[in-house]
């Protein structure tokens, strides 16, 4: 198994561009979710799912859209790219409950 | 407003000693309180959990020690190692209802020298 895959590890963005970030699970997990980590401020929850077609917020949506039309893929995106969403964006997934959750290697995004 | 405050936020010890972090809660609401290891360059990875109604729970050299009256919890690594040196994250979760929460600490730089 390949377990929690992303990609890009790394991208920049200028300010205004949209991209998607890309997360795969290979595990048949129901939980995925999304979490920007910045420093000094933890890991924040932005989206997560319990299955395929339902999304729910996390802490800080504002600026992402998700959606799950698959039980392996749970794409990111920012719709317009702001210098405050310069952060390491990582993905997980779990079987159950959002804090048993494998996450992937983390995709560093920076805003100029 | 924090809802996990984690503490401290850097710790270095000698090979052998005891590391301890503290996190604090307020949300009496949280069903589940987890520990996360990270490495540089690496995701999270989960190292121990606890309920709230569980006083202490061990796995391996890691203990939780829970304090429900005064919403608190810590970790106690035994015995650490220079390979523990690592980023250790504490979080409190909702698992029950139509909603589910997760909310970390901001996390504990440790540094075990050899």
């Amino acid at each position: 198994n390949a377990g929690v895959t992303q990609t890009p590890k790394f991208q920049v963005l200028k300010t205004g561009q949209s991209m998607t970030l890309q997360c795969a699970q290979d595990m048949n997990h129901e939980y995925m979710s999304w979490y920007r980590q910045d420093p000094g401020m933890g890991l924040r929850l932005i989206h997560y799912s319990v299955g395929a077609g339902i999304t729910d917020q996390g802490e800080v949506p504002n600026g992402y859209n998700v959606s799950r039309s698959t039980t392996e893929d749970f794409p990111l995106r920012l719709l317009s790219a702001a210098p405050s969403q310069t952060s390491v964006y990582f993905c997980a997934s779990s079987y159950g409950p959002l804090y048993e959750q494998y996450f992937g290697p983390g995709t560093r995004l920076t805003v100029t | 407003q924090q809802q996990v405050k984690q503490s401290p936020q850097s710790l270095i010890v000698q090979k052998g000693g005891i590391p301890i972090i503290n996190c604090a809660y307020e949300n009496t609401a949280f069903d589940y309180f987890p520990w996360y290891q990270q490495f540089p360059g690496k995701g999270p990875a989960l190292l121990i959990a606890i309920r709230p109604d569980v006083s202490e729970k061990k796995e391996g050299r890691f203990t939780i020690s829970f304090n429900k009256s005064a919403k608190q919890f810590s970790l106690h690594i035994m015995d650490s190692q220079p390979g523990d040196s690592a980023t250790y994250f504490c979080a409190a979760s909702l698992t029950r209802g139509g909603s589910e929460k997760l909310v970390f600490g901001k996390g504990t730089k440790l540094t075990v020298n050899p």
